[in-house]
């Protein structure tokens, strides 16, 4: 069974502090996205990644940046939390043969 | 540039037929994907059609795709309490790894 795990689903952070959200998927694959999820907005890009140490900037990159050292690792992070970031973040993956994205479950970040 | 529109709400009664409405503006789209979010987790693949079908069926679940309207709908037949998620339409466009994500419908059941 396919499966994307996102490192924790609540987090609370200060207004300040780098918070670092980590993605790991096992099905091998070369793309990996993160996103965010506000009501109304739907989903939005912030950053991909087609293969390790590559990364492209999605739509809304200001203020994040992405790592991917390893192939199933790919890591979001908030250099200086700020309360417009609180949001639902969503990790996901697909192969380059199929263009199905396989989503994790989510971290809600609530940044006070 | 690239657009996919949805209504952020509807509401039906449980046993009624749902239809979710997308619209799409990228004429070279080749797969449109219907995603299911319940609530508190992530998002679920529902069923997808490629551009060179017009219908695919799948139990309860029936999309239909007007292309010369740029037009993409979902009907869930019998719909039941455990269908009330958020459902997104999407559409893989131009770019070989993004996906054009619609706002999501908020499918709302009524007993």
């Amino acid at each position: 069974d396919v499966k994307v795990t996102q490192s924790s689903r609540y987090l609370v952070k200060r207004t300040g502090e780098k918070v670092f959200l980590e993605c790991v998927q096992d099905m091998d694959h070369e793309n990996m996205f993160w996103y965010r999820q506000d009501p109304g907005l739907g989903l939005r890009l912030i950053y991909f990644s087609y293969d390790v140490k590559m990364k492209e900037k999605g739509d809304i990159p200001e203020g994040y940046s992405v790592s991917r050292e390893k192939k199933e690792r790919f890591s979001l992070i908030l250099e200086s939390a700020s309360t417009n970031q609180t949001s639902m973040y969503l990790c996901a993956s697909t192969s380059r043969l199929t263009y199905e994205q396989y989503f994790g479950p989510g971290t809600r970040l609530t940044v006070t | 540039g690239e657009d996919v529109e949805q209504s952020l709400f509807l509401s039906v009664r449980e046993g009624d037929s749902s239809v979710i409405n997308c619209t799409y503006t990228d004429s070279s789209s080749t797969y449109l994907y219907w995603y299911k979010q319940e609530p508190g987790a992530g998002l679920q693949l529902l069923t997808y059609i490629f551009s060179n079908m017009d219908m695919k069926q799948d139990q309860r679940l029936t999309v239909l795709l007007n292309k010369k309207d740029k037009h993409l709908s979902l009907r869930i037949a019998d719909t039941q309490t455990g269908d009330s998620a958020i459902y997104f339409c999407a559409e893989k466009g131009d770019s070989n790894y993004q996906l054009i994500w619609g706002a999501g419908t908020k499918l709302i059941i009524k007993p």
